[in-house]
């Protein structure tokens, strides 16, 4: 199995709403990563995960909040987003988090109302 | 902090055309570098990566790009495109040293008409 898959495809959520994003990886990777996307723009990291633990935090308002339930899992609670949040949410993974290659998953197609 | 440069955001090729897609980064030190793609309504895909070793690095589907360090410079390269090239490609360089950060070019988007 070399994929990330991610879930759901598309979600549209309102300012007041809480939801989350989950990723997932068979592939025995210890890093996990979230991107995110705007249209027209290059993916941008905003978290990482090395062996469960948060390693990297590029300043991300708290209204995302990461979570590494175990090495295969990665998720993404959203709350009270705003309309500028909406994007394409991207997960990767790699081998431990080194100097390796990324793989990512299709993402999740966010909008908010 | 590195950032990285594409410079042609779109080109348009016939079927058969050589491509170059240009990329520089900034950083002073040394760097791992890589090209991604993008085909429609697909993920993110590695196309071809550079560590070490030989600067003139081959990917899939016929892709290569070249190293200059001198010129900060990672090009992509495909003596003849096809229509299936059509996608979007993404240089990125990564800070060698342990650091997970890998930091994207905007990306260049590609079109070949049959």
């Amino acid at each position: 199995d070399t994929e990330v898959t991610q879930t759901p495809k598309h979600l549209v959520m309102g300012m007041t709403n809480k939801k989350s994003l989950k990723c997932e990886q068979h592939m025995g990777h210890r890093a996990m990563y979230w991107y995110k996307q705007k249209a027209k723009k290059p993916p941008e990291l905003m978290f990482v995960y090395s062996y469960e633990k948060l390693s990297i935090n590029e300043s991300v308002p708290s209204r995302f909040s990461p979570e590494c339930p175990n090495s295969s899992l990665l998720n993404l609670h959203l709350h009270a987003l705003q309309p500028e949040d909406s994007a394409l949410y991207l997960c990767a993974s790699s081998f431990s988090g080194g100097e390796e290659t990324q793989y990512f998953g299709p993402g999740t197609r966010l909008l908010v109302l | 902090a590195q950032s990285v440069s594409q410079h042609n955001h779109h080109v348009i090729l016939s079927e058969a055309a050589s491509l170059e897609l240009g990329c520089n980064y900034s950083y002073g030190g040394t760097v791992n570098l890589f090209w991604y793609v993008q085909y429609p309504g697909q993920h993110l895909q590695l196309l071809l990566k550079y560590f070490s070793g030989d600067p003139l690095v081959k990917g899939i589907k016929g892709f290569e790009a070249e190293f200059i360090k001198s010129k900060f410079s990672f090009n992509l390269r495909k003596p003849s495109v096809q229509w299936s090239d059509t996608a979007e490609y993404f240089c990125a360089v990564m800070i060698s040293g342990g650091y997970q950060k890998v930091t994207f070019g905007i990306g260049t988007k590609l079109q070949v008409i049959p």
